[in-house]
């Protein structure tokens, strides 16, 4: 079974342009979570996508900060225009079934350098 | 918000030493569990505990939790060089949400 796969692995962008990230859940998980951490402090939450929808986005940042999830299946988030805060790594996690907390899997990151 | 906080912040032991761990948090929950994270890589699972359990065991990790002190503990027992790792505590809510976690050295 192939498990949560991100990419791009690292992106280095220049402040005010745009980049996109990818998450591929685990086929058939309805959770996904977006999570970014910066400079070994916390694990921040982003949002929670319950199949295509949004369960709770309250920790976007701001409104640079845009996630879709396409037909229940894979997400994107896209900053635009990038900031240098914007730098760290980006997690995307998913789980089975919504309310019931199981595990969940994560990517390996997307790590986003704003220089 | 129902992140948790973990303590100590870096912990630093000799193999075959036992490591602890621990993790608060401020809202009801329906699971709590352990995560780890190798530098430079994804978060894996490690341990689940649900709300009405107090303990739960899987191999060297021993988990506890007390819900009237909204807290956690993991500990690992018999530690290796290969655990140094950074430990998170994972809230279960309506969503799932992390600390700062705990940057565990274990010295050969």
């Amino acid at each position: 079974e192939a498990g949560v796969t991100q990419f791009p692995s690292h992106s280095v962008i220049e402040k005010g342009q745009t980049v996109t990230l990818r998450c591929d859940p685990i086929s058939g998980h309805d959770n996904l979570y977006w999570y970014r951490r910066v400079m070994g402090k916390e694990i921040k939450f982003l949002l929670h996508f319950v199949k295509e929808s949004k369960q709770d986005e309250s920790g976007m940042p701001n409104n640079r900060f845009l996630a879709e999830r396409t037909g229940g299946t894979y997400s994107t988030l896209k900053v635009q225009p990038a900031e240098l805060e914007d730098s760290g790594v980006y997690f995307c996690a998913s789980s089975q079934y919504y309310r019931t907390g199981e595990k969940a899997f994560f990517g390996q990151g997307t790590r986003l350098t704003v220089v | 918000s129902q992140q948790g906080e973990e303590d100590p912040q870096a912990l630093s032991i000799q193999e075959g030493e036992n490591a602890t761990m621990n993790c608060s948090y401020k809202t009801s929950i329906n699971n709590l569990q352990w995560y780890r994270q190798n530098s430079g890589r994804g978060l894996v699972h490690l341990i689940l505990i649900r709300s009405n359990e107090r303990e739960k065991h899987s191999g060297r990790l021993r988990v506890t939790l007390d819900t009237s002190k909204k807290s956690s503990s993991l500990l690992i027992t018999a530690s290796r060089a290969a655990d140094t790792a950074s430990y998170f505590c994972a809230i279960i809510g309506n969503d799932m949400r992390f600390g700062a976690g705990t940057r565990l050295t274990v010295k050969p």
